[in-house]
């Protein structure tokens, strides 16, 4: 069974410009939740999405939205980017509602913002 | 306010000796506990995870120890191996029947030395 995939990898944007980013999560999985990971600063929750309807959110400005598609795929949009929004951004997959505990991690994408 | 906190930024360990990595949380509403491990360039991958209802989970070399009365968990690798090398993160759930999002620490990275 194929992992929790994301794209772009890598990505290079500048200050003010907005940005898509991707998730396709595991097979079957209906759980999707959005991470920012910081040097030194762990993850930090943005949102979960489960069967298309935002489920949880966490303290990030409206300039960080997202959304989940009927096949279970997310993306999340950053607007207006600033120098700060550089980080790891990290997509999760769980299936089943009471099993959200044990996410399963896609690999990432580094978003650098200069 | 860091409710998950892993006070120790790094950790170096002997290969074969005892690798201790601790954890303190404050939401007493936390009732599920997870260990991620996260190498350079990947996501981060889950570990071992242990509930409220025990004070200790052991799979293989790795045994998650809980103290609630002290809001205290701990890793313990035995014994630690050169691959172990990788920043650890703790993370942890609870309340709201589980539709709660993770909440995950600053990280730990550990150092097995050959």
């Amino acid at each position: 069974k194929a992992g929790v995939t994301q794209t772009p990898r890598y990505l290079i944007k500048t200050r003010g410009q907005q940005v898509t980013l991707s998730c396709s999560p595991i097979s079957g999985h209906r759980s999707v939740s959005w991470y920012q990971q910081t040097p030194g600063q762990g993850l930090q929750f943005l949102f979960e999405y489960f069967s298309e309807t935002q489920r949880n959110k966490g303290n990030f400005p409206g300039r960080f939205s997202g959304r989940q598609f009927s096949n279970s795929r997310s993306e999340m949009n950053v607007s207006t980017l600033e120098l700060g929004d550089s980080a790891l951004y990290l997509c999760a997959s769980s299936l089943l509602v009471e099993s959200s505990y044990e996410q399963y991690f896609g690999p990432g994408t580094r978003l650098t913002v200069t | 306010d860091q409710q998950v906190k892993q006070n120790s930024p790094s950790l170096s360990v002997q290969e074969g000796r005892i690798s201790i990595l601790n954890c303190d949380y404050t939401n007493s509403m936390f009732d599920y506990f997870l260990w991620y491990k996260k190498y350079p360039a990947e996501g981060p991958t889950f570990l071992i995870s242990i509930s409220s209802i025990k004070d200790k989970n052991e799979d293989g070399r790795f045994t998650v120890f809980l103290n609630k009365s002290a809001k205290h968990l701990s890793l313990h690798i035995v014994p630690s191996q050169p691959g172990d090398s990788a920043v650890y993160f703790c993370a942890a759930s609870g309340g709201d029947s589980g539709n709660t999002p993770l909440v995950f620490g600053k990280g730990t990275r550990l150092s097995v030395i050959a």
